[in-house]
């Protein structure tokens, strides 16, 4: 099955500094997904971007799918965004299940 | 509109015993997916849902798991004659998906399984 890789595992940053995760992946892929799980546990929805690029306030991810990578840039981080992210991708259309990289552990010190 | 709902949020239960896990996905939507969340595997997938049918149970650790979902909507996932190894967190995710190539999945809460 399709593998996905993500780095670092672990960073730690000064708030305020600017940060990019990587997510790599084996295959083809028609749905990729960045997650961030709060220390509560919930899985909250970043992106949705199987490719081109997205923007979000702070976030912004890019997807470049002919050469099976995800980047997701973190400016100017907050304290807030402590977390793990991960990235998550299908391969078909329609339904289908998520593979899961095992996530960037993420602590943003004040 | 609601967000994914699970119940119940945390589960203590004696090793051996059936345990039934429920969730309540985004209204209308019409896939429904279960995964879980261990120390030891990560995420992984167990069962999704298309309607009420369950077209890919691949991820089903055993014969032990089971899941059903009834009118397109609540799903619930049966463990029976738990195990240690089950405990983990699970968690229920939907999307609203009609053959079509987008697919964004929504999950919920989750539950906590801790099997004594």
């Amino acid at each position: 099955g399709i593998q996905v890789e993500q780095s670092p595992p672990d960073l730690i940053l000064q708030e305020g500094a600017n940060s990019t995760l990587r997510c790599n992946f084996s295959d083809s892929v028609n749905n990729l997904q960045w997650f961030h799980q709060n220390p509560w546990g919930q899985l909250i929805n970043l992106f949705y971007i199987p490719s081109g690029t997205k923007q979000n306030g702070r976030l912004s991810a890019t997807t470049v799918a002919t050469e099976r990578y995800s980047l997701l840039y973190i400016s100017s981080s907050q304290t807030t965004d402590s977390g793990v992210y991960f990235c998550a991708v299908g391969r078909n259309t329609g339904f289908q299940k998520l593979v899961f990289g095992t996530g960037t552990r993420l602590l943003v010190s004040p | 509109g609601a967000g994914v709902s699970q119940s119940p949020s945390n589960k203590v239960t004696e090793k051996g015993k059936d345990v039934e896990l429920r969730c309540d996905p985004i209204s209308g939507h019409t896939a429904l997916y279960w995964y879980r969340q261990s120390l030891g595997q990560g995420l992984e997938f167990l069962i999704y849902f298309q309607g009420n049918s369950a077209p890919d149970k691949s991820g089903l650790p055993s014969d032990r798991f089971s899941a059903e979902r009834t009118g397109g909507s609540v799903s619930t996932l049966t463990i029976q004659r738990t195990q240690q190894e089950d405990s983990a967190v699970y968690l229920c995710a939907s999307s609203d998906v009609v053959y079509s190539a987008y697919n964004e999945q929504f999950f919920g809460p989750g539950t906590r399984l801790t099997v004594l």
